[in-house]
């Protein structure tokens, strides 16, 4: 099973691109790599996801080297309401794998 | 807008009482999911149902069990809360075409803080 690695906090300060590293070295060739975003007092909600390269959407980058080892979620010209909790979740089809990881809290000062 | 409601945001339980947790959806996913949320260990998943009268164990199984009898409502059961239950836990549903598909969006609830005394 694939398990996930991501750094427990993280500081920046407004207006500055932030990237969080996930590393989940077992992964699968089904397992998609998906990150999400949670609030207090709120249950997570989806941000992005990806199998492999390069995907964009309008709040965030997700690259994912060729090997797949570990992507990084990257958050362009953060802003105080991108203070959160991060999530990397690693699943696939089927239902051998759905193992997020622990967190990363990002606090974005002004 | 798409919702999952759990049925408390807080609960106070005792040691040795038999404990429910109500999940309902309404966007006629066929897959939900219970998690446990403690500080330092993310989520974690108890267990998940990918049909009505279905489920499947997660990563933390011991101690809980699950209902699912009708397809927008998911039920999480300790039999016996302990103290170490006392955890947040978060409700989500998702949907399948034709498989279960685990990396599908999940659409989580608020929580429910249970604490156990």
């Amino acid at each position: 099973l694939a398990k996930t690695t991501q750094p427990i906090s993280m500081d920046s300060y407004e207006g500055q691109e932030v990237n969080i590293t996930c590393s989940h070295n077992n992964i699968a060739t089904n397992d998609y790599i998906t990150w999400y975003q949670q609030f207090p007092s709120q249950g997570p909600r989806f941000i992005i996801q990806g199998y492999k390269t390069k995907v964009t959407n309008e709040v965030a980058s997700l690259f994912i080297p060729a090997d797949r080892k570990s992507s990084t979620l990257s958050l362009p010209r953060v802003s105080l309401s991108d203070t959160a909790v991060y999530y990397c979740l690693v699943a696939s089809s089927g239902y051998s794998t759905l193992t997020f990881g622990k967190g990363t809290m990002l606090l974005v000062s002004p | 807008d798409v919702k999952v409601t759990q049925s408390s945001r807080y609960l106070v339980k005792r040691t040795g009482e038999k404990v429910f947790l109500e999940c309902v959806q309404d966007m006629d996913h066929e897959n939900m999911f219970w998690y446990r949320q403690d500080p330092g260990l993310g989520l974690r998943l108890i267990y998940f149902s990918y049909d009505v009268k279905m489920k499947e164990k997660g990563d933390i199984p011991e101690g809980y069990s699950v209902s699912r009898e009708k397809k927008e409502r998911f039920s999480l059961i300790l039999e016996s809360a302990s103290t170490n239950q006392t955890s947040m836990y978060l409700c989500a549903s998702s949907r399948s075409a034709g498989g279960f598909y685990g990396h599908n969006e999940q659409f989580f609830g608020p929580g429910t803080r249970l604490t156990v005394l």
